[in-house]
């Protein structure tokens, strides 16, 4: 079955620096890629998504980008701000297929100082 | 909408008993599945359901059991509750066939097994 990797598990960086995060699938039969969002006490929210018939997509300061061939995707988030602190999760799965389930990575506690 | 909604909010429960967990969604969606998020960890799959009367086993099934009765309906049941299920339970839903996978969550419900 699909076994999805993330790190770093914790990223601490300035305001206003970027944050990469990074994850590897297995199943090279994955076709969509979500990250989620996930604030402290609060539930996981989708924040951009991408499929595997294109290379990045991009929504204001967040960026996701795949490489098919080596399997690998990632988050990019520019000019961090102290909301951004959360834990990401990013996940694989078929999209139209094994009724969209999604395997999910371990997550990235993502710190912003201020 | 309300969205996907859980109840209880919190549980404490002693070792052997047991419980429900009610989840209902009001955005007519097909699909919904229960995960478990132990602290730090990512998100497993317990259980899910494409439609009503049919569900199927996630990655981690054991020691809880779900019905889908209804399309808006998905409970999950806990029997003989043992602290290794002491987590925050969520439950969610996507529409399948739709542009994007989007899985919508509810709040959570955080359980306690002492």
């Amino acid at each position: 079955g699909e076994n999805v990797e993330q790190h770093p598990s914790t990223l601490s960086v300035q305001e206003g620096d970027s944050a990469v995060i990074k994850c590897t699938y297995s199943d090279s039969a994955s076709n969509y890629f979500p990250w989620y969002k996930q604030e402290l006490g609060k539930r996981p929210q989708l924040i951009i998504d991408i499929r595997s018939n294109v290379g990045e997509k991009k929504d204001q300061r967040i960026a996701v980008t795949l490489n098919k061939t080596a399997k690998h995707f990632s988050l990019h988030i520019t000019e961090t701000q102290p909301e951004d602190s959360a834990v990401y999760f990013c996940a694989a799965s078929k999209f139209g297929g094994s009724q969209g389930n999604l395997i999910f990575g371990k997550g990235t506690k993502l710190s912003v100082k201020p | 909408n309300a969205g996907v909604t859980q109840t209880p909010k919190f549980r404490i429960l002693k070792i052997g008993q047991s419980m429900t967990l009610q989840c209902t969604q009001d955005m007519n969606h097909n699909y919904m599945y229960w995960y478990r998020q132990d602290p730090g960890m990512g998100l497993k799959l317990i259980y899910y359901s494409v439609g009503a009367g049919i569900t199927d086993k996630g990655e981690v099934p054991n020691g809880y059991n779900v019905s889908r009765s209804t399309t808006e309906d998905f409970p999950l049941r806990l029997e003989l509750a043992a602290p290794s299920q002491t987590s925050v339970y969520f439950c969610a839903s996507t529409l399948s066939g739709g542009l994007r996978n989007e899985q919508f969550f509810g709040p959570g419900t955080r359980l306690t097994v002492l």
